[in-house]
């Protein structure tokens, strides 16, 4: 399995909703990615997981709340969004983070959530 | 400051013809570029990764080339194809740490 899977893949959700995004990888990578991009720019990296542990946080608003339970699945909880937060979400994983010097060919995207907050 | 610069925004082609999209960077100390090609609301995939002493790498009808003197990489593709169409990210990669800096991409379309 050389994939990084996303559910849902469209999300619909009012802004007093709550859902949560899910990502899972079973390529054995340690660390763990959520990305938000919006149409025509690239990618914003917002946290980054190793090895379970929350590494980076890019000033991420607190409404947006990461979750890595265990090596293989990281979650993204979502609560009072706003309409500015539809995006699409991607997750992304790589068999090491920060390790200086490396070139980590095995960094790979999911297919991402499509996010709509109404 | 770390930048990535891509050209043109944006392309139209006709299938069967070739294209070559433009990355500039000033990311330092460099580690490794790569482009990915992104289709409309899906994730990036990975088409080519080259390090500091790779000057071309090929995949299929994608084949890039990286200059780490003048900060400048390509990708060419040959006989283009309409699935062709989709946004061309360059990405790059510094010594220090995992962090990608992440161009505004190509926007390329093939028509038939």
């Amino acid at each position: 399995d050389t994939e990084v899977t996303q559910t849902p893949k469209h999300l619909v959700m009012g802004m007093t909703n709550k859902k949560s995004l899910k990502c899972e990888q079973h390529m054995g990578h340690r660390a763990m990615y959520w990305y938000k991009q919006k149409a025509k720019k690239p990618p914003e990296l917002m946290f980054v997981y190793s090895y379970e542990k929350l590494s980076i946080n890019e000033s991420v608003p607190s409404r947006f709340s990461p979750e890595c339970p265990n090596s293989s699945l990281l979650n993204l909880h979502l609560h009072a969004l706003q309409p500015e937060d539809s995006a699409l979400y991607l997750c992304a994983s790589s068999p090491y983070f920060n390790l200086a010097g490396a070139v980590d060919y095995g960094y790979t995207f999911g297919s991402g959530t499509r996010l709509t907050v109404v | 400051k770390n930048q990535v610069e891509q050209s043109p925004q944006s392309l139209i082609i006709l299938e069967g013809k070739n294209c070559t999209l433009q990355c500039n960077y000033t990311v330092s100390p460099f580690s490794n570029l790569r482009w990915y090609k992104q289709d409309t609301g899906r994730g990036p995939v990975s088409l080519t990764i080259m390090t500091f002493s790779e000057n071309t790498k090929s995949n299929g009808r994608y084949t890039a080339t990286l200059d780490a003197d003048t900060k400048q990489s390509s990708l060419h593709i040959t006989a283009s194809q309409l699935s062709d169409s989709a946004s061309y990210i360059c990405v790059v990669s510094a010594v220090t740490g995992n962090q990608f800096y992440f161009g505004t991409g190509t926007s390329l379309t093939v028509i038939p």
